[in-house]
């Protein structure tokens, strides 16, 4: 089955810098990489994701980029505020028949340093 | 409109005991997934609906997990005979189809003694 690895685990950032999350995935049959933000006791929440006819997409200050050859996927955010502060989850899916379940890397916790 | 819910929100069981844990996806969404999240772990699939139809439930451990959707709507997993290791947070997701954003709900962190 899939594989997701994430890095780093941890990322402590000085607010305004930017924060890179990497993830590689296993399957060359996956086609959808959502990526999931979710505060400490709350639901995981969609922030950006990349379909795997596209190798880049933006969203004010985060991007996402995909390299389908290499099979991994970055988040970029920039000029980083406290309140992105949280866990940040890559994940892939393969869609289609009955596999549209993600597959979840283990999370990067962000903290961003006033 | 409101989104995914889940209830209870927090559930004790004591080893041995049954729960149930139900999810409320949003109105007129088709597909339904159940999540395992470990502390400290990312989600992990346990199994999927397209309405009332169970078509994926590799992922659940053993067979004391059961999950069900009679209606299409309304999910709700049951654990038989709880252990320790079942210990986490169980979310719910619901999107509009199936290669659409699933939205997840607040979870039921279920503690097992």
């Amino acid at each position: 089955g899939e594989n997701v690895e994430q890095h780093p685990s941890t990322l402590s950032v000085q607010e305004g810098d930017s924060a890179v999350i990497k993830c590689t995935y296993s399957d060359s049959a996956s086609n959808y990489f959502p990526w999931y933000k979710q505060e400490l006791g709350k639901r995981p929440q969609l922030i950006i994701d990349i379909r795997s006819n596209v190798g880049e997409k933006k969203d004010q200050r985060i991007a996402v980029t995909l390299n389908k050859t290499a099979k991994h996927f970055s988040l970029h955010i920039t000029e980083t505020q406290p309140e992105d502060s949280a866990v940040y989850f890559c994940a892939a899916s393969k869609g289609g028949g009955s596999n549209y379940k993600l597959t979840f890397g283990k999370g990067t916790l962000l903290t961003v340093n006033p | 409109g409101a989104g995914v819910s889940q209830s209870p929100r927090y559930k004790v069981a004591k080893r041995g005991q049954d729960v149930a844990l139900r999810c409320d996806p949003i109105s007129g969404h088709v597909s339904l997934f159940w999540y395992q999240q470990a502390l400290g772990q990312g989600p992990e699939f346990l199994t999927y609906f397209q309405n009332e139809a169970q078509l994926d439930k590799s992922g659940l451990p053993s067979d004391r997990f059961f999950a069900e959707r009679p209606e299409g709507s309304v999910s709700t997993l049951k654990i038989q005979r709880t252990q320790q290791e079942d210990s986490a947070v169980y979310l719910c997701a619901s999107s509009l189809g199936s290669v659409n954003e699933q939205f997840f709900g607040p979870g039921t962190r279920l503690t097992v003694l």
